[in-house]
């Protein structure tokens, strides 16, 4: 089974400033996908950033960037220059193959709620 | 990117009638997902749809509960039904595409239920 963890329901940042959020996981793959998403009230799911498990070099996407720990099993994401449009809630997701329904799926953590306040 | 129709955006319901959320996608896709999401929660996956074959339902969901079809490789609909107010959550719709872009799967703009 893979499981995903937030630890930080809810964070907050001042306007400009960086915050890090983190994601732990655990798969018992080898090849296997990690996400990103923000989801803000109108409900729909945005894509922020994505890791490939074998690429050891970590994502970057403008002011987004992860820290991808593979042995740790850590992926945090560091938000810089925080914006106002920032604010949302974010949830970290694991794509790897599920073992159980023999096809891939993709598990989401229970998401940080990020404020960024001006 | 792939383009996704989820209707209707919300609806309000009685308790004990039944709810048939469609999925429409702008070009063909092999897994189609459908996911609960209820009040200040994460996101939980309910069925895989592949076309052609029944629905894999997750631990916790069943068919008679969540019926799901298939009919082709651009549509999908998820029913709720006999429906309670622990019901009321938001379903959103999923499918995989092999792209040349940083994204994998995208996601229909949900479907807000309430059920008195």
């Amino acid at each position: 089974a893979q499981t995903v963890t937030q630890s930080q329901p809810e964070m907050s940042v001042q306007e400009a400033e960086t915050v890090t959020l983190s994601c732990t996981y655990d798969t018992s793959e080898s090849n296997y996908y990690l996400f990103w998403y923000k989801q803000p009230p109108s409900r729909q799911m945005i894509l922020v950033i994505r890791q490939e498990a074998y690429k050891q070099q970590n994502a970057t996407e403008n002011r987004f960037s992860v820290n991808f720990q593979k042995a740790a099993k850590s992926f945090s994401l560091k938000i810089s220059d925080s914006q106002l449009g920032d604010t949302a809630m974010y949830f970290c997701a694991l794509w790897g193959w599920h073992s159980g329904g023999s096809n891939y799926k993709l598990t989401f953590g229970k998401g940080t709620l990020l404020t960024v306040n001006p | 990117s792939a383009v996704i129709s989820q209707k209707p955006s919300r609806d309000i319901c009685q308790r004990g009638t039944s709810l048939t959320i469609q999925c429409q996608v702008d070009s063909q896709v092999t897994m189609m997902f459908w996911y609960r999401q209820q009040p200040g929660q994460s996101l939980t996956l309910i069925a895989t749809a592949n076309q052609g074959s029944e629905a894999t339902y997750e631990s916790g969901f069943v068919i008679d509960k969540f019926p799901i079809s298939r009919p082709n490789l651009t549509f999908s609909t998820l029913t709720v039904s006999n429906m309670s107010p622990e019901d009321s959550s938001i379903y959103l719709c999923s499918v995989e595409r092999v792209e040349t872009t940083n994204e994998k799967l995208f996601f229909g703009s949900g479907t807000q239920l309430s059920v008195l």
